[in-house]
């Protein structure tokens, strides 16, 4: 089984401000079959990226993802206030499919 | 626009099973994967498994196996979430999850979850 280990646990940033969120997996990702998932309070959670780079329909382009083999990053150039959540990772090169722990990032 | 509709909240004794469902269009049902994650109070997300409808095609995640059974009904295009032998650790939010490409997909691979249902909370509780 592959473990994704996030971090880090919390950024605690001001809206306008850059987010880099990192996720290293255990081995390999198969193909850098890696998503990024965004999570607010009561919601269930919003795909960002999938293919670690490739945006899901619909997300800004203040988000970027990137990265391969086994370490993967999810950016966000200026935070909006909407902007502030939990971002899982998650792999899907080989099963079990697997998710990080999580990334909050917070208002400072 | 896609959508995927759970059932509603549950309350269940220790060492019973609860059942949610899922359901999806026609399209996405004869199309798509349906996976099923889940997440305890204040913790991360758990893949717990998936079926490709129109094969019945099922994979679980191992850990789950022997108390798990992912099932679908053609006639009303919804999958199903079993889970048997339930204990209070089970209490959490059970989401069903559509895969982003379709089964005929090249790649033939796993793919990410473009589409979550609204999730279906789970309690157990004596």
């Amino acid at each position: 089984e592959i473990v994704l280990t996030q971090s880090p646990g919390t950024l605690s940033l001001s809206p306008g401000e850059r987010a880099t969120v990192s996720c290293r997996a255990s081995q390999s990702v198969t193909s850098n079959y890696v998503a990024w998932y965004q999570q607010k309070p009561g919601q269930a959670p919003r795909l960002l990226f999938y293919d670690a780079s490739s945006r899901a329909t619909g997300i800004p382009d203040r988000f970027s993802g990137s990265g391969s083999g086994t370490d993967f990053t999810l950016t966000i150039s200026r935070l909006e206030p909407e902007d502030f959540a939990v971002y899982y990772c998650h792999q899907y090169g080989s099963s079990p499919l697997t998710f990080g722990g999580g990334t909050k990032v917070e208002i400072k | 626009q896609v959508q995927l509709v759970q059932s509603g909240a549950e309350v269940k004794p220790p060492g019973s099973s609860v059942k949610v469902s899922c359901k999806a269009s026609r399209d996405t049902f004869n199309t798509y994967g349906i996976n099923w994650v889940r997440q305890a109070p204040g913790q991360g997300l758990e893949w717990m498994g998936g079926i490709i409808p129109v094969f019945r095609t099922i994979n679980y995640a191992q850990r789950f196996q022997g108390r798990i059974t992912v099932t679908t009904d053609d006639s009303t295009t919804t999958a199903y979430l079993e889970l048997s032998s339930l204990r209070s650790e089970d209490t959490a939010v059970y989401y069903c999850a559509k895969d982003r490409h379709p089964y005929y997909h090249p790649s033939g691979s796993y793919t990410a979850f473009d589409v979550w249902g609204q999730g279906t909370m789970v309690t157990v509780s004596s």
